[in-house]
C-alpha cells in the first residue's frame, strides 16, 4: 500500500532562499510529525500535528522555520532566509490511533 | 523516556540469526521497548515492540529478560537487505509523541 511520500527527495538551494518541503501521510492517519536528521546523528523532533488540535511547535529551531497541515491530509515544512546549517535530511511521519509512526524517506536538503 | 546502550557496530553473516542487544536498566513500569531500524539513504522503519512478554512478528522476534532490563532483537535469517543502523528506544506505549534515537547498532551483513 502506498506510505508516506515525500517530496521533493533532494533539495539543493543558496543561503538565504526559501524552501518548501511537502509530505503526504497515509490516507486516514490523523498524526503527522517532521523530524530533522543531520548527517550520522540521530533524529530532531521539529513539530506533530494531531488532528485539529494546536501543533506542538517546541522542536522548531528558530521563527525561519514553520510548517502547516491542512486536516488531515498534506502538510507543508517551510524554512526562509536558510542558512548553511539548515542543510539535513528533513523526515516525516504519520500514525494512526495508537499505531506506530510510519516515516517517508525523507527530503535532503543542501544549502550551498 | 528510558536511556537506552546498544553496542554501536555488529557483523552477521548472511542466513545466520542476528542477534541485537539493548540494555535499558531504568525502564519504568509503563515503559514499552520498541525497535526500528534505518537503512541508509531511507526513512526509520518500525520493527517491533513488546512490554514485557516475548514478542514474535514477521519481521523480528523481541525477547525481554524478566527483569525488563535488557532485550534482544533477533532477525532469524539475515539477509544482505538487513544492513541497516537499528534503534533501540523505550517510551510509554504510544504516548510522549516525540520520538527519538540514540546512536544505534549498525548491523552488517556478510556475504
Amino acid at each position: 500500500g502506498a506510505g508516506v511520500s515525500q517530496s521533493p527527495s533532494n533539495k539543493v538551494t543558496e543561503k538565504g532562499k526559501d524552501v518548501e518541503l511537502r509530505c503526504d501521510p497515509i490516507s486516514g492517519h490523523t498524526a503527522l510529525y517532521w523530524y530533522r536528521q543531520r548527517l550520522g546523528q540521530g533524529l530532531e523532533f521539529l513539530i506533530y500535528f494531531q488532528g485539529n488540535s494546536a501543533p506542538d511547535k517546541s522542536g522548531l529551531p528558530s521563527d525561519r522555520f514553520s510548517a502547516e497541515r491542512t486536516g488531515e491530509s498534506v502538510s507543508t515544512l517551510t524554512i526562509q532566509r536558510t542558512q548553511q546549517e539548515d542543510s539535513a535530511v528533513y523526515l516525516c511521519a504519520s500514525r494512526a490511533q495508537n499505531q506506530p509512526q510510519h516515516f517517508g524517506d525523507g527530503t535532503r536538503l543542501s544549502i550551498l | 523516556d528510558a536511556k537506552t546502550t546498544q553496542p554501536p557496530s555488529m557483523d552477521c553473516a548472511e542466513g545466520r540469526a542476528a542477534n541485537l542487544p539493548c540494555n535499558h536498566s531504568t525502564i519504568s513500569g509503563n515503559e514499552y521497548v520498541y525497535w526500528y531500524r534505518q537503512i541508509h539513504s531511507q526513512g526509520p522503519q518500525y520493527i517491533i515492540h513488546g512490554l514485557k512478554n516475548n514478542e514474535t512478528n514477521e519481521m523480528a522476534s523481541l525477547i525481554i529478560t524478566e527483569d525488563r532490563k535488557s532485550s534482544t532483537l533477533i532477525l532469524p535469517h539475515a539477509t544482505l537487505r538487513d544492513t541497516a543502523v537499528y534503534y533501540c528506544i523505550v517510551r510509554v506505549n504510544f504516548g510522549n509523541e516525540k520520538l527519538t534515537f540514540g546512536t544505534g547498532t549498525r548491523l552488517t551483513i556478510i556475504p
